[in-house]
């Protein structure tokens, strides 16, 4: 299957800072969706994005798909940003293939 | 319902029970998908339908693990004759669409065999 890596895989930030995530595919994509697994366990899809840009409050995505690449932008981060950032990507077959995620820890 | 709900939220049994989990998809979404995540992982790939129909099992581990949505709406993942190996965080999901709408994950059932 397509392999999803994602960079870096812990960040830690000062509360205020911002910072950039990364998840390259090895593949050709259908669907690419970013995900916050926050403190408790819950998995919230952030964004639906194959490819372009997109913007929800502090937060943004960008997905170039002939580079096979995706990022993920977080301004002016919180603490309630904490937990880990998968991206899943889907290329044939309708299954989704995970990142290992990257953990970010705000500190206030 | 208003969210993807999975039940029970918690399982713990002894090796060599049957468990089934239950997913009730958000009213009206036609894909449902299970995903089961280990520990320091992303999830991983189980089974999905459409409707009541299972497109893809690939996922499934082994033949003690099966799943059903006999009326196209809520959905049970059964693991017969639990082992260790098969403890993890079991998540569902479902989509508005087929071929891959956003997705919207449940709160999960956390699984511990004994």
């Amino acid at each position: 299957g397509i392999q999803v890596e994602q960079s870096p895989p812990d960040l830690i930030l000062q509360e205020g800072a911002n910072s950039t995530l990364r998840c390259n595919f090895s593949d050709s994509v259908n669907n690419l969706q970013w995900f916050h697994q926050n403190p408790w366990g819950q998995l919230i899809n952030l964004f639906y994005i194959p490819s372009g840009t997109k913007q929800n409050g502090r937060l943004s995505a960008t997905t170039v798909a002939t580079e096979r690449y995706s990022l993920l932008y977080i301004s002016s981060s919180q603490t309630t940003d904490s937990g880990v950032y998968f991206c899943a990507v889907e290329s044939t077959g309708n299954q989704f293939y995970f990142g290992t995620g990257t953990s970010l820890t705000v500190i206030p | 319902g208003a969210g993807v709900s999975q039940s029970p939220r918690y399982k713990v049994t002894k090796r060599g029970q049957d468990v089934a989990l239950r997913c009730d998809p958000i009213s009206g979404h036609v894909s449902l998908y299970w995903y089961r995540q280990a520990l320091g992982q992303g999830p991983e790939f189980l089974t999905y339908f459409n409707y009541e129909a299972q497109q893809d099992k690939s996922g499934l581990p082994n033949d003690r693990f099966s799943a059903e949505r006999p009326e196209g709406s809520i959905s049970t993942l059964t693991i017969q004759r639990t082992e260790q190996r098969d403890s993890a965080m079991y998540r569902c999901a479902s989509s508005r669409r087929e071929n891959n709408e956003k997705l919207f994950f449940g709160s999960g059932t956390q699984l511990s065999v004994l």
